[in-house]
């Protein structure tokens, strides 16, 4: 079966330090993998996704996440935090070949907070 | 307008009674999602539909919970009976259809049961 583990519920740094927010996933075969962020009262929005075209994907607002299959591991990351980072971050993984549908699993969060 | 539109964005309702949620998704989207979350939790999965039928329920938690897409554009959540544990917010996506695409989510419907 497919999951996600979202390895902290909660993340702070300080503005211009970097990100990083830890991601595993469960799949028996090559898994889609997504992070969506959620701000405040506002819809979950695609930050990037991994295609299998390169396992280093660069998203929106300079975010990168890097898939490694040995370590089943998807880690979003930014060099530098800005005080518009702070959200709600979601690893979402969809396995097709494994649960028959185009289903999104998500994991189940980690609140981004950047103290000035 | 251009993305995925839920109504209401609000709906308070007393328990035991129907309620019914809507989702306009993007024109063109084959592929329908529902969801629900709960208050610090993740979007947990209800169901799927591609076009009209729903290709996959199995996040569906009772039978008290139904979805329709008669014309594979606009879909309902109908929930039946409603508990206060079905309170939370339901968000729904659209994609296009197939591997490695981006799912749109509308901005979801609040619902509270009292």
């Amino acid at each position: 079966a497919q999951s996600v583990t979202q390895l902290d519920s909660h993340v702070s740094v300080s503005e211009g330090t970097p990100v990083l927010l830890r991601c595993n996933y469960s799949s028996s075969y090559s898994p889609s993998l997504f992070w969506y962020v959620q701000h405040p009262n506002k819809g979950l929005q695609l930050l990037l996704k991994y295609t299998s075209a390169a396992t280093l994907v660069k998203g929106i607002n300079g975010f990168e996440a890097e898939f490694k299959k040995s370590e089943t591991s998807f880690h979003l990351t930014k060099p530098s935090a800005h005080m518009s980072d702070a959200a709600e971050y979601f690893c979402v993984v969809s396995d097709p070949f494994t649960s028959g549908t185009y289903k999104y699993i998500f994991g189940t969060g980690t609140r981004l907070k950047v103290l000035a | 307008g251009a993305g995925v539109s839920q109504t209401p964005s609000n709906k308070v309702t007393e328990k035991g009674k129907y309620v019914e949620l809507r989702c306009d998704p993007i024109s063109g989207h084959t592929a329908l999602y529902w969801y629900r979350q709960s208050l610090g939790q993740g979007p947990e999965f209800l169901i799927y539909f591609q076009g009209t039928g729903a290709a996959d329920d199995s996040g569906l938690p009772n039978d008290r919970f139904f979805a329709v897409r008669p014309e594979g554009s606009v879909s309902t959540l109908k929930i039946q009976r409603t508990e206060r544990g079905d309170s939370a917010v339901y968000l729904c996506a659209s994609s296009v259809q197939g591997m490695n695409t981006e799912a749109f989510f509308g901005q979801g419907t609040r619902l509270t049961v009292v």
